[in-house]
């Protein structure tokens, strides 16, 4: 079956501290994969998008990801957290057909 | 440009009652989608439209639920009559092409709560 597994429901991070979001994907071949985030009161924002090329994908707010084909894998990474990464974060994919399969998110507190 | 706005941005209904949620996509997207988070779960597809038609409406969970897009522009989704379990954030999105190529810009939500 098509999925996507966000293994961490919850992240407490420092601010000024690095970030990781798991993300790992079931599928047969390779599908497009995306990020989003969802800051409060805010709908569900873009942060980069993965189609095919370079496995390392740079996207806004200083966020970047990695697919791994042989880890079935899409983590996002950031440098330096700052307090307005505090939010919650969307690994979904687009295989055959036109809908996104999302995971359950991942909830990025920032402490500071 | 302008983004996907949705409205309204909260709802509160009693069960049975009918409510009806608006997505204005962004101008020239002809696809437009509809999903659904209920309270501790993923985000899930409900309808694909692209201009009026319906591509894919296999997410629909059940005949209480009528997604429309006359004239290819905005999409209503109404629950009749809504139950306990619709309760949820319901997002619309749009795109520019049906492949994902250019992504798909989401709208704020409606936060949709049946008592």
């Amino acid at each position: 079956a098509q999925s996507v597994t966000q293994p961490d429901i919850h992240i407490t991070v420092s601010e000024g501290a690095s970030l990781e979001l798991r993300c790992n994907y079931s599928y047969g071949a390779t599908p497009y994969l995306f990020w989003y985030v969802q800051s409060p009161g805010q709908g569900l924002q873009l942060l980069l998008k993965y189609f095919s090329g370079d496995t390392l994908v740079q996207g806004i707010k200083g966020f970047e990801a990695e697919f791994k084909r042989s880890q079935s894998s899409f983590n996002l990474r950031k440098p330096s957290v700052h307090w307005s990464d505090a939010a919650e974060y969307f690994c979904a994919f687009k295989a055959a057909g036109n809908k996104l399969t999302f995971g359950g998110g991942t909830r990025v507190l920032v402490k500071p | 440009e302008a983004g996907v706005t949705q409205f309204p941005s909260h709802s509160v209904i009693e069960k049975g009652q009918t409510v009806t949620l608006r997505c204005d996509p962004i101008s020239g997207h002809d696809n437009l989608y509809w999903y659904r988070r209920v309270m501790g779960k993923e985000i899930k597809f409900l309808l694909h439209f692209v201009k009026e038609s319906k591509q894919d409406e296999s997410g629909m969970p059940n005949n209480r639920f009528l997604a429309e897009r006359t004239g290819g522009t905005y999409s209503t989704l109404k629950v009749q009559p809504a139950e306990l379990e619709d309760s949820g954030v319901y997002f619309c999105a749009s795109s520019l092409s049906d492949s994902g190529l250019y992504g798909y810009t989401f709208g704020s939500g409606t936060r949709l709560t049946v008592v």
